[in-house]
């Protein structure tokens, strides 16, 4: 049982690009979750979904984030025209639905916006 | 709403000491509490967690937590603490389907 994968790892891009980050669950889970940490910080909801549904966004997800899931398998976050403010750990997590359900986390993928 | 506060932003304990991270929860409903330790560089490894069964949770690499409803608290502990401890970590409760996460709790271990 392979864990959760998150590529890339690393991503250093210029202020107004465009980046996109996959996330690919414990193959048997239905939700999954996107985090982000910053630099000292706790990690914050950012969304989540349901096979393929996406159920919840926290008002964290500007406009210049989405996230997709599109067949209920891996799932993508990309950040548009990037800011120096969306430097941070982005983490990935999944779960399955039921009671009392624990959510694994990936590695994360490291932003840096120059 | 659902948050937790973790008391304590550093702490620092010599080898073969108590560990003890304090962590303090609000919840309107009986909450499902959790504890993660994160390694530099990587993500969250999940340590134990609490979902209204026993009281005193036992987790991995010795640690434990114990849920005080009095208190409103899920301090983790572990009896002597090993070189390979340190970290940062993070106490965090359900809300809903996502987690709250506390500040964090970075963990120096002293030879």
């Amino acid at each position: 049982d392979t864990g959760v994968s998150q590529d890339p790892r690393h991503k250093i891009t210029k202020r107004g690009q465009n980046v996109t980050f996959r996330c690919d669950p414990i193959s048997e889970h239905n939700r999954l979750y996107w985090y982000r940490q910053t630099l000292g910080q706790g990690p914050e909801f950012l969304t989540y979904f349901q096979n393929e549904a996406q159920l919840e966004k926290s008002r964290l997800l500007s406009d210049r984030f989405s996230a997709e899931r599109p067949k209920g398998s891996f799932s993508t976050l990309e950040i548009q025209r990037t800011e120096q403010g969306d430097s941070a750990m982005y983490l990935c997590a999944s779960s399955l639905m039921g009671t009392q359900e624990t959510q694994y986390f990936g590695p994360g993928t490291r932003l840096l916006v120059l | 709403a659902q948050s937790v506060t973790q008391l304590g932003s550093h702490v620092s304990v010599s080898e073969g000491a108590l560990v003890l991270l304090r962590c303090n929860y609000s919840s309107s409903v009986p909450p499902y509490l959790f504890w993660y330790v994160q390694y530099p560089n990587q993500g969250l490894q999940l340590l134990l967690k609490y979902t209204s069964a026993a009281t005193l949770v036992k987790g991995i690499n010795g640690f434990e937590a114990e849920f005080k409803k009095s208190e409103t608290s899920f301090h983790l502990t572990k009896p002597s603490a090993h070189m390979s401890d340190a970290a940062e970590y993070f106490c965090a409760v359900m809300g809903g389907q996502k987690l709250v996460f506390g500040q964090g709790t970075r963990l120096t271990i002293n030879p």
